[in-house]
């Protein structure tokens, strides 16, 4: 069964940083794609970020390129999301998303909350 | 980036057919997916490629659709249905959503 666990959300103040991790398992974690995509509270979904299957190219949306970083540890089966200079904007649930080779999302995790709020 | 529009509500009864639509700004090719989200859970994969089920998920859910316009089709509509669904693109690298269509039954 495939299971996708994230984990490190919680509430951050603007312009700290903040790293979240998805653990994988029930597949071969280094065959696939991996994605995150966030929810604002009431929200639709919003992509943030792909990294391909062996980490050599990543993919990011304009507004946190250059702030946010997806990388993988495949020999972990693990996922992550280095978030820096956050802004209130930033709040909402991550999703770590299994991604297919054409790039949609068939597996996701139960989401992690990230509050930016002074 | 490549907008994607949806009509944002759309209220049916038990046992009808109902079609709920998606219209990309720019042709996609079949690169087009759904998914079915329930309050408070994830979202999750109904059909992929315009037209293609996702494993487990029960055929009265159909897609068809290509370039621009695409449709995800519920016969019969079931209670359970209730939810929001959202259209998703991969036609380029940077994949979008469109706002989401909540369904509801009378």
């Amino acid at each position: 069964e495939v299971q996708l666990v994230e984990s490190g959300g919680g509430l951050v103040q603007p312009g700290r940083s903040l790293k979240l991790s998805c653990a994988a398992s029930g597949f071969t974690f280094s065959d696939y794609a991996m994605a995150w995509v966030r929810q604002a509270p009431k929200k639709g979904l919003e992509w943030v970020a792909t990294i391909i299957y062996d980490g050599s190219s990543t993919y990011y949306r304009d507004s946190v390129k250059g702030r946010f970083t997806i990388s993988r540890d495949n020999a972990k089966s693990t996922l992550y999301l280095q978030m820096d200079s956050l802004r209130s904007e930033d709040t909402a649930t991550y999703y770590c998303a299994r991604s297919d080779w054409e790039y949609y999302f068939d597996y996701w995790g139960q989401g992690v909350m990230v509050t930016v709020s002074s | 980036d490549t907008v994607l529009t949806q009509s944002p509500a759309l209220a049916v009864s038990p046992g009808e057919r109902v079609s709920i639509s998606c219209r990309a700004s720019e042709g996609v090719n079949s690169y087009m997916h759904w998914y079915q989200q329930k309050p408070g859970q994830q979202p999750k994969l109904l059909i992929y490629k315009a037209s293609n089920l996702a494993s487990g998920v029960p055929a009265r859910f159909s897609g068809s659709g290509s370039g621009t316009d695409f449709t995800l089709t519920i016969d019969p509509v079931e209670a359970d249905d209730t939810a929001t669904y959202f259209c998703q693109q991969s036609w380029n690298d940077t994949w979008t959503f469109g706002g989401g269509t909540k369904l509801e039954l009378k």
